[in-house]
């Protein structure tokens, strides 16, 4: 199956430092990336859509020059939280869409980032 | 208010009860995707309906959507310990299968 890999799993930095999440899709080329939020006990929140190659499209009220999307390969996008604050802790998950497949059946998750901001 | 709500937001039931979630948004969709999340993990893919009507089982877990596609409801028979945990709708509202929008979420414990 289509596996999906997220690093670091958890990560704690200190305020106002910057921290860079990776996506790898591991076994499959994903042209769309998508990055999402979710806060304790909520539902998950579409934060961008990363497309290889191009620049990510975000979604209206997040901040891109705060959380910086950069897909440079079929396999691989990272989200960089600049300047991270105790409100930018939450967990951070991201899916990739299979190359060539138009429907979000093939939209696979990865297992989560949890940033802590100290 | 939120586009997309589940109900309920919680459920504790007893090993080998059935139970229903139900997912309800305030406009027609185009697709609607059931997930199911253990706590700090990602999502699991489940089951994805697209017709007005249609019902789609896996193993013990049946998903329907209703005429209208503005409703869903996902059913687990005889409930496992191993169904425990978050279950997440996803609306697909665009049509382009590009991105979707989450539910509330549903938080389901199965006691012994």
């Amino acid at each position: 199956g289509a596996v999906v890999s997220q690093h670091p799993s958890r990560v704690i930095c200190k305020s106002g430092t910057s921290v860079k999440i990776e996506c790898r899709s591991l076994d499959f080329q994903a042209t769309t990336m998508f990055w999402y939020r979710q806060f304790p006990k909520q539902s998950l929140m579409l934060m961008a859509t990363s497309n290889e190659g191009s620049k990510a499209t975000y979604e209206q009220g997040v901040e891109k020059d705060k959380f910086l999307i950069n897909h440079a390969s079929l396999t691989l996008s990272t989200l960089t939280v600049t300047s991270a604050h105790p409100e930018d802790s939450s967990f951070y998950i991201c899916s990739a869409r299979r190359f060539g497949r138009e429907t979000p059946y093939e939209q696979y998750f990865g297992p989560g980032t949890r940033l802590t901001v100290t | 208010s939120q586009e997309l709500e589940q109900s309920p937001q919680s459920l504790i039931v007893q090993e080998g009860k059935n139970l229903t979630i139900n997912c309800t948004s305030s406009k027609t969709l185009y697709g609607l995707y059931w997930y199911k999340q253990k706590y700090g993990e990602g999502l699991i893919f489940l089951m994805m309906l697209q017709k007005g009507g249609e019902e789609k089982s896996h193993e013990k877990i049946t998903a329907k959507l209703d005429e209208k596609k503005q409703q869903s409801s996902l059913h687990i028979t005889a409930s496992q310990p191993s169904h425990a945990g978050i279950y997440l709708c996803g609306a697909d509202r665009t049509g382009t299968a590009s991105k979707l929008t989450f539910g509330t979420g549903t938080r389901l414990q199965v006691t012994l």
